[in-house]
């Protein structure tokens, strides 16, 4: 069976230094791992994706994540985040016919 | 016009009620899949389909139904509302591991 979980439930930083999201996953074979983003009121966005290759992924909005398979991770980083990055993150793992979310990670930028 | 239209964006609905969620792509993907969203618990799989006639049950399917009208359109009813399926809902489809989704249908159970 697969499974993701998100460590922290919610995340404070301040503008300008830097963010680093947890995600753990559980699955059989090497899965596809993706982070999206859903700002308040409004549909998920992919951040980014990884299926093989380069395990450093980047993304849109400065956003790269890290495969670890030895950890099986994918933790998400920003070096600097701006207030626009006040947002839930979910992490996500699947293949090409299922996908299992976590639970999110609620992301609050202060001044 | 968006690859994956969800309709209606909101909607408030009484107990008991039978409500119908529906979902049209633009994408020609087979594969589609209906969500819901709940705080603090992601998003989880209600129900999902390869194609027109494969349709299968995700982890939280009871007190839910699906229709797959066409490779286009797959439509989540709610037979007998209930307020516990107060939630957002999202469909999406999928190809070659790429997910695309709605803009979600909010819905209230009163």
């Amino acid at each position: 069976a697969q499974s993701v979980t998100q460590p922290d439930i919610h995340i404070t930083v301040s503008e300008g230094a830097s963010l680093e999201l947890r995600c753990n996953y559980s699955y059989g074979a090497t899965p596809y791992l993706f982070w999206y983003v859903q700002s308040p009121g409004q549909g998920l966005q992919l951040l980014l994706k990884y299926f093989s290759g380069d395990t450093l992924v980047q993304g849109i909005k400065g956003f790269e994540a890290e495969f670890k398979r030895s950890q099986s991770s994918f933790n998400l980083r920003k070096p600097s985040v701006h207030w626009s990055d006040a947002a839930e993150y979910f992490c996500a793992v699947g293949n090409d016919y299922k996908l299992s979310f976590g639970a999110g990670t609620t992301v609050t930028v202060r001044a | 016009d968006a690859d994956v239209t969800q309709t209606p964006r909101n909607r408030i609905t009484k107990t008991g009620k039978r409500i119908m969620l529906e979902c049209s792509q633009t994408k020609g993907h087979d594969r589609m899949y209906w969500y819901r969203q709940d705080p603090g618990l992601g998003l989880r799989l209600i129900y999902y389909s390869f194609d027109v006639k494969d349709i299968n049950k995700g982890e939280i399917s009871d007190g839910y139904s699906v229709s797959r009208q066409a490779q286009a359109k797959f439509s989540l009813s709610l037979e007998s509302a209930i307020p516990n399926q107060t939630a957002l809902y999202f469909c999406a489809t999928s190809d070659l591991g790429g997910y695309t989704f709605g803009s979600g249908t909010r819905l209230t159970v009163v």
